[in-house]
């Protein structure tokens, strides 16, 4: 069965520099989540779209950005990279039915 | 404001035992509740979920929770361990109140390690 596909799998930058990730959802899968996890931490919910439209906001930083295309694919805009910003990123998709199946996942190092 | 919590940071347990994760949550209306399960270095894997029905849930490898209201827990349970099931498990929740938005919130995560 197809699942998310997130691009690209691994990605280093440097201080102040811009990141774009990207997830492609499971194909009729309407809703998009992105979800930010630390070394040693639980996910933490960024943001959410729902028909290409903004549908929930959580701890989101005010440098990053997202939005849904037509396509239905979407991407995390991140700007002014921080040390801090050093994590495995998730795409997670889901049906009317809730469930939110997760990809593999960004691993992005900031030096 | 919804939240879970994961009590132990690791379980071990011995191939061919029971195992149990245990999981607590606090949602302001009705849960939504999941578990995942994560391997080094990969994504989130969804093994089952409870929205409504049956309190005891049936997912995937051999897993199960029991959803209790009262307790407000969900507790994950195998009753024989694999040393394959050595991994990072994770328990989630969502509200069911729509003004709560769809987001998912996980708990700090349980590390199993099952042992020959």
């Amino acid at each position: 069965a197809a699942g998310v596909i997130q691009s690209p799998r691994h990605l280093i930058k440097e201080k102040r520099e811009t990141a774009t990730l990207k997830c492609y959802p499971i194909p009729r899968h309407d809703t998009v989540y992105w979800y930010q996890q630390g070394p040693g931490q639980d996910p933490q919910f960024l943001i959410s779209f729902y028909e290409k439209m903004q549908s929930d906001k959580g701890s989101i930083p005010d440098r990053f950005s997202a939005q849904q295309f037509s396509d239905y694919h979407s991407e995390l805009n991140m700007s002014s990279l921080e040390l801090g910003d050093s994590a495995l990123y998730f795409c997670a998709s889901s049906p009317a039915s809730n469930t939110q199946y997760f990809g593999p996942g960004t691993r992005l190092t900031v030096l | 404001a919804q939240s879970v919590a994961q009590p132990e940071d690791q379980v071990n347990v011995a191939e061919g035992n029971p195992l149990t994760v245990k999981c607590t949550y606090s949602v302001s209306g009705n849960p939504y509740l999941f578990w995942y399960v994560q391997y080094p270095n990969r994504g989130l894997q969804f093994l089952l979920k409870y929205i409504t029905g049956d309190n005891l849930v049936k997912g995937s490898y051999g897993f199960e929770a029991e959803f209790n209201k009262s307790q407000t827990s969900f507790h994950l349970k195998k009753p024989s361990a694999l040393v394959s099931d050595s991994a990072l498990y994770f328990c989630a929740v969502r509200d069911m109140d729509k003004a709560a938005g769809n987001k998912l919130t996980f708990g700090g995560g349980t590390r199993v390690l099952v042992k020959p």
